[in-house]
């Protein structure tokens, strides 16, 4: 069974924090994603992997920076978190052009 | 990039009335998928649609890709609380990225 993990589904931080968010897909797919989900907004894409050390912007990437040293790895950071953060976070995971497959998401709440 | 836009964004029935739910682009779509997001849950993927014209159907579930690739919807007949949720539309281009519409969140009054 195919499967997106992500490191918390809960998270709670303070202003100016480095908060990392983890993503783990054992499906060993080359496309992996980073969203951000908020009520009105629909799924905003903030990163995407196409490959290993490889990484794209997407449409809402200020703020955010991530790190794919394995395949199998995708990793969010906020480097100085901001309360404008709070939200759902969701990661995924894809090949070629095939569906693609959802982690839990992880609810970020920066106080 | 390509866009799509999404209607209606909320929709409200009883339950056994049907639903629909719409994707439109100014520009030709390569391919469409659509997901469905439980309350308090992740997108799961439904479907893919990549010909001109392509209807699919998944017991009460129909989708249908327009004839020029511009459109997409998503037909519910009878719907059922189980229904509830949002549903999203998405579409790739080359570089295997998805851009999703906002979404429809259904709601079904038993």
């Amino acid at each position: 069974d195919v499967k997106v993990t992500q490191s918390s589904r809960y998270l709670v931080k303070r202003t100016g924090e480095k908060v990392f968010l983890e993503c783990v897909q054992d499906m060993d797919h080359e496309n992996m994603f980073w969203y951000r989900q908020d009520p009105g907004l629909g799924l905003r894409l903030i990163y995407f992997s196409y490959d290993v050390k490889m990484k794209e912007k997407g449409d809402i990437p200020e703020g955010y920076s991530v790190s794919r040293e394995k395949k199998e790895r995708f990793s969010l950071i906020l480097e100085s978190a901001s309360t404008n953060q709070t939200s759902m976070y969701l990661c995924a995971s894809r090949k070629y052009s095939y569906e693609q497959y959802f982690g839990p998401g992880t609810r970020l709440t920066v106080t | 990039g390509q866009q799509v836009m999404q209607i209606p964004q909320y929709q409200h029935v009883q339950e056994g009335e049907d639903f629909t739910t719409y994707c439109n682009s100014s520009t030709t779509l390569s391919n469409i998928q659509w997901y469905k997001q439980r309350p308090g849950g992740h997108p799961v993927f439904l479907i893919q649609l990549v010909k001109s014209g392509e209807v699919k159907k998944q017991k009460r579930l129909t989708f249908q890709f327009g004839e020029a690739k511009k459109n997409s919807s998503l037909h519910i007949t009878a719907t059922q609380t189980t229904d509830v949720g949002t549903y999203f539309c998405g579409t790739g281009g080359s570089n295997y990225k998805l851009t999703f519409g906002k979404g429809t969140l259904l709601t079904v009054n038993p």
